[in-house]
């Protein structure tokens, strides 16, 4: 299985600002995920990272307000841009080759 | 749209019990459906997977059950300890979308002592 560190573990971040997560990875793999998770509840996809192009995003997210990087194929980063406290939540970065694994998560709450 | 329903919603059993968590979906386009482990605080841990050829797999103490013609699949967890108590999600990936993981509500699992 893949070993995935996120940075920060936990933020607490104003209104109005952005928030950069890292995600890295102990080895290659071929698809890398960010995905949100409200309190006590299910996983929402947010985009799927593509190394060098572009990032695909789910219904209801946008570019603007998740930029994603992903520059080599241990490596990514989600912006959360001019937050709100309604971007409070746990993002969590994930891989897949074929079994798909997730990082410990980046806590965020927006005061 | 909710294409994987998962339930209960929460299960408490006492130590030894068996704890099934049901999962159904609607998309036959589904090839692979696995289950995740979430403590408090951690990010989800892949538990166990199945491939819809397969009508059973087991590892250690958690069994998964696959039912394709009724399209529903549930983890039984054999001998529950206190230590099982986690949130449980199962998921299903579709094979046109590449590797998106569709994912169940959660099932919130207490094993008393």
């Amino acid at each position: 299985s893949a070993v995935i560190s996120q940075k920060p573990s936990r933020d607490i971040c104003q209104r109005g600002t952005s928030l950069t997560i890292q995600c890295q990875v102990d080895s290659q793999v071929t698809m890398m995920f960010w995905y949100r998770q409200q309190p006590g509840q299910s996983l929402t996809l947010i985009a799927t990272a593509n190394q060098g192009s572009e990032a695909t995003y789910e219904s209801g997210f946008v570019i603007d307000k998740f930029p994603i990087s992903r520059p080599n194929l241990t490596f990514s980063t989600l912006t959360v841009s001019n937050m709100s406290p309604e971007d409070s939540s746990i993002y969590l970065c994930s891989v897949r080759n074929y079994e798909q694994y997730f990082g410990p998560g980046t806590r965020l709450t927006v005061t | 749209q909710q294409q994987v329903k998962q339930s209960p919603q929460s299960l408490i059993v006492q130590k030894g019990g068996i704890p099934i968590i049901n999962c159904a979906y609607e998309n036959t386009a589904f090839d692979y459906f696995p289950w995740y482990q979430q403590f408090p605080g951690k990010g989800p841990a892949l538990l166990i997977a199945i491939r819809p050829d397969v009508s059973e797999k087991k590892e250690g103490r958690f069994t998964i059950s696959f039912n394709k013609s009724a399209k529903q699949f549930s983890l039984h967890i054999m001998d529950s300890q206190p230590g099982d108590s986690a949130t449980y999600f199962c998921a299903a990936r579709e094979i046109t979308s590449g590797s998106r993981l569709t994912f169940g509500e959660g099932t919130q699992l207490t094993v008393n002592p």
